[in-house]
């Protein structure tokens, strides 16, 4: 079935460790994007891509990197978690040509202690 | 910088009374506007969105305007009902880079 999956859905981590929230989609979408969206206030972008070999940064970028190298495969990583990341983190793709509309992941909590 | 402004941060109205929901952009480089509900717990859905070229669109129950003049689109949904309580989140997409600016959200509750 053609969708946007986000692994891990929970993860809870020590302050100091690299991790990497996975992200990918079968829709063949070009464009990708990360958010960072603690419950129910408002999305924050972090990092997205036009397509394969392209990031771009947002708003919230300097602690994490991305990288893009297969068009359906988007994976955020955080060099050392901070209790400050504590966070849902959703993953969204849209398509390129006329396709406006931007699909949400289920999104990765994760807990920094 | 670029921003979106979105009013009301809390909304509660009667079943069967409409709803408005109101946001203002600052990048006139903005070309499309969406509108999304996000119930507790899950992912952000879009249910209705705007091209820079149109000043209204309606679904059902749903329909957006869009004042590009005045910066201001707004969300107005009809015939409320309990499904329709969640946080509704506006944004504004730029045109050259396809980024996407969210308002600061809106929780509605529909009072049975």
């Amino acid at each position: 079935e053609a969708d946007i999956y986000q692994t891990p859905r929970y993860l809870v981590i020590g302050t100091g460790k690299k991790i990497t929230l996975e992200c990918s989609q079968t829709m063949g979408h070009d464009k990708m994007y990360w958010y960072q969206q603690d419950p129910g206030m408002e999305l924050h972008l972090i990092h997205y891509s036009y397509g394969v070999n392209s990031t771009e940064k947002g708003d919230l970028s300097s602690e994490s990197t991305v990288s893009r190298i297969r068009t359906e495969h988007f994976p955020l990583t955080l060099e050392s978690a901070r209790p400050s990341h504590t966070s849902q983190y959703l993953c969204a793709s849209s398509p390129s040509g006329g396709g406006d509309e931007q699909y949400f992941g289920p999104g990765t909590r994760l807990t920094v202690t | 910088g670029e921003n979106v402004e979105q009013h009301p941060s809390t909304l509660s109205v009667q079943e069967g009374d409409s709803a408005v929901i109101k946001c203002t952009y600052s990048d006139s480089a903005s070309n499309y506007f969406p509108w999304y509900k996000q119930e507790l717990g899950k992912r952000p859905q879009l249910i209705i969105d705007i091209r820079s070229n149109v000043g209204e669109k309606k679904d059902q129950r749903i329909a957006v305007t869009l004042n590009k003049t005045a910066k201001h689109f707004s969300l107005h949904i009809t015939e409320t009902q309990p499904e329709d309580s969640a946080v509704y989140f506006c944004a504004a997409r730029h045109s050259g880079t396809y980024k996407y600016i969210f308002g600061t959200g809106t929780r509605l509750k529909v009072l049975a």
